[in-house]
């Protein structure tokens, strides 16, 4: 029943490690985005992808790579972790066409860098 | 450029007060959508409410009632005879009507703290 999910839960990590995140969808949007939440609760949008092509690619270092194999995922590769990449890491999904658009989130991922 | 401002970084009430949590949000676009979300101590966003720049309508759901007014570029959020449960993290946000490039401009979140 779960509609946008994340993998994994929790992620701690060393400085220097290359991780990833997934997510997945099950509502049919055509749409995924990724947004960062920092330690003071600031949610900004880092990505999004629509039917597969990315087209929105806001200032985040070259060393998150974000990938869709499909438009019912969008994973995020980190090369090379800091200490402040830690956050909590947002997926969601939408429709585009649909009216409102709204976005349903992912329960989130806590990546902690040591 | 968009942008949310909530003003109230936090706020503390005791159980069966009412709270009013304030939006102001600036566009340069005719139309755009609003939005508030609950972020819950478990840390999950949950999406309240959508409005749209051409539904000046104030909307009540339950003890939630939202008011949207153009004139002062405000979308307050009003929770009525709160409750515990009612404590967290409450975002406002916009999103422009730009085709497929979308993307929520978040507020900077009140937190709301409801004691017994």
């Amino acid at each position: 029943d779960t509609a946008v999910s994340q993998t994994p839960k929790y992620l701690v990590t060393q400085m220097g490690n290359d991780k990833s995140i997934k997510c997945e969808q099950n509502l049919g949007h055509d749409t995924m985005y990724w947004y960062k939440q920092d330690s003071k609760k600031f949610l900004k949008i880092m990505f999004s992808y629509n039917n597969k092509e990315l087209i929105i690619n806001e200032t985040v270092p070259n060393r998150f790579s974000p990938k869709s194999p499909d438009k019912a995922h969008l994973n995020l590769h980190i090369n090379s972790l800091e200490l402040g990449d830690s956050a909590v890491y947002f997926c969601a999904s939408s429709q585009v066409r649909m009216v409102g658009n709204e976005q349903f989130f992912g329960p989130g991922t806590r990546l902690t860098v040591l | 450029a968009q942008k949310v401002t909530q003003a109230q970084t936090e706020i503390s009430v005791v159980e069966k007060e009412d709270v009013t949590l304030d939006c102001v949000y600036e566009t340069r676009d005719t139309t755009y959508y609003l939005f508030w979300y609950k972020q819950p101590p478990s840390g999950e966003l949950v999406f309240l409410i959508r409005r749209n720049s051409f539904d000046e309508q104030n909307e009540i759901s339950g003890r939630y009632s939202w008011n949207f007014q153009k004139s002062t570029s405000s979308f307050n959020f009003t929770i009525t005879a709160s409750q515990v449960v009612d404590s967290a993290v409450y975002f406002c946000a916009l999103r422009v009507n730009t085709g497929t490039a979308s993307k929520l401009t978040f507020g900077t979140g009140t937190r709301l703290q409801v004691t017994l």
